[in-house]
Formats: C-alpha cells, structure tokens, sequence
C-alpha cells in the first residue's frame, strides 16, 4: 500500500535558522508530490508540487524541495525561517495518471518558530 | 472568490446521534473529496465526486458513513450513528477538472475543516 513517512513531528526553531523537514513516500510507480502547509485557524494550501522535470522546485513565501528518486524523498526547505512559518506542514504523493485525484499524506510536522 | 466553505465548524454529539456536515465547493468545481483528519494521525481520503458521481469511495470507513453530492453542487457527509472513534477533523476539498497525472491536474483547494468530536 502507497504511503508517506513524516520523520519529524514537532521542530522548533529561533528565527533565521534554516529549516529541512524530511519526507519518505512507499510506491513503486511515478507519482507526483505536494507539500501543503495549514496556518493556525486557517486551511490547507499548497506550497509546491513536483510532477516531472527539475527535481528542485521552488514554492511560495521561499519553500523549496528536492525530489530524490532513488531515495524515494522530497524534503522540504527553506533557509531561513520567520516567525509567520510556524504551522503544520504536510507531505503528499499522488499515483501519476491515476483515475482520481486522491492524495496520501503523511502525518504532518508541526513547525514552531520561536521570534 | 470563495473558497470551499465547510459547515458546521465545530460540533460536539454524543454517540448514538446523527450528524451531518456540509461541504461548498469553489463554484464551477466539478471534483469533491472528503477527507478526514484522526487526532494525531494522517490526513486520510474518504470519497471524491466527479459533479454529482461517486468516482472513489474507498476510504469510507463503513456504512455508517454515507456522502451525498445532490445535483454535482453542495455535498453533505451524514454520520449516523456516530461512534466515538468518529471523532475527528473532516476535511472538503475541491479542484476544476482533470485526474490524476501532470497533464489535467489541478490545484486542489481544501475548506478550514469540520471539528467533530462525539462524546
């Protein structure tokens, strides 16, 4: 059965320390990947997602990720943090060409950053 | 433009009882899924509708659990009777067209979630 590892649970981080936080995905085909991150209060949203191509995408407010194919990976980075990024952050894969668009996550991290 | 709004934000029901939550999608958002959120577990996939259409529902836990998308608009999930394993985060997402796969997939918009908690 597909699923998505969340190594970390809980970081906490001062302001300006850079974050790395791990994801692990368990499929044998293509698939594609999402990061989403949910702010106190607020919804889901997206922060990136890798289909094809450059295995280094870039997101929204600096994110990035890396996907490593043979490590079956794609942490999630930014190098300096701010306070505003404290929130829960979650990996997600999808099958590539499947009939639905259902996507399997990972148990979040939460992210506090401390000012 | 609004967003997918859920209702009710939070409820509070004790066992044995019926509760139905509601789901608006993004107007003009042909795809529906529901997904749901156990204390410190994994957001998992319930259903998704294709406009009024079931296209997977194999996340559904049993058969107390029962989903509706009534002329491919609004969607409500109806629990009943809730147990206390129930309990939990109901998420509603919605996204345009397309499946799985670069080509056609679409940015999948998510509501703030429903708060169920059955005492």
């Amino acid at each position: 059965a597909q699923s998505v590892s969340q190594h970390n649970h809980h970081v906490i981080l001062s302001e300006a320390a850079s974050l790395e936080l791990g994801c692990n995905y368990s499929y044998g085909g293509t698939v594609n990947l999402f990061w989403y991150v949910q702010y106190p209060g607020q919804h889901l949203q997206l922060l990136l997602k890798y289909f094809s191509g450059d295995p280094l995408v870039k997101g929204i407010k600096g994110f990035e990720a890396e996907f490593i194919k043979s490590k079956f990976s794609f942490n999630l980075r930014k190098p300096s943090v701010q306070w505003s990024d404290t929130a829960e952050y979650f990996c997600a894969v999808t099958p590539y060409g499947g009939a639905t668009n259902k996507l399997i996550f990972g148990t979040g991290t939460l992210l506090a950053v401390q000012p | 433009e609004a967003g997918v709004t859920q209702f009710p934000s939070h409820s509070v029901i004790e066992k044995g009882q019926t509760v139905t939550l509601r789901c608006d999608p993004i107007s003009g958002h042909d795809n529906l899924y529901w997904y749901r959120r156990v204390m410190g577990k994994e957001i998992k996939f319930l259903l998704h509708f294709v406009k009024e259409s079931k296209q997977d529902e194999s996340g559904m836990p049993n058969n107390r659990f029962l989903a509706e998308r009534t002329g491919g608009t609004y969607s409500t999930l109806k629990v009943q009777p809730a147990e206390l394993e129930d309990s939990g985060v109901y998420f509603c997402a919605s996204s345009t067209h397309g499946t799985g796969g670069k080509i056609g997939w679409d940015t999948i918009y998510f509501g703030e979630g429903s708060w169920l908690t059955v005492v």
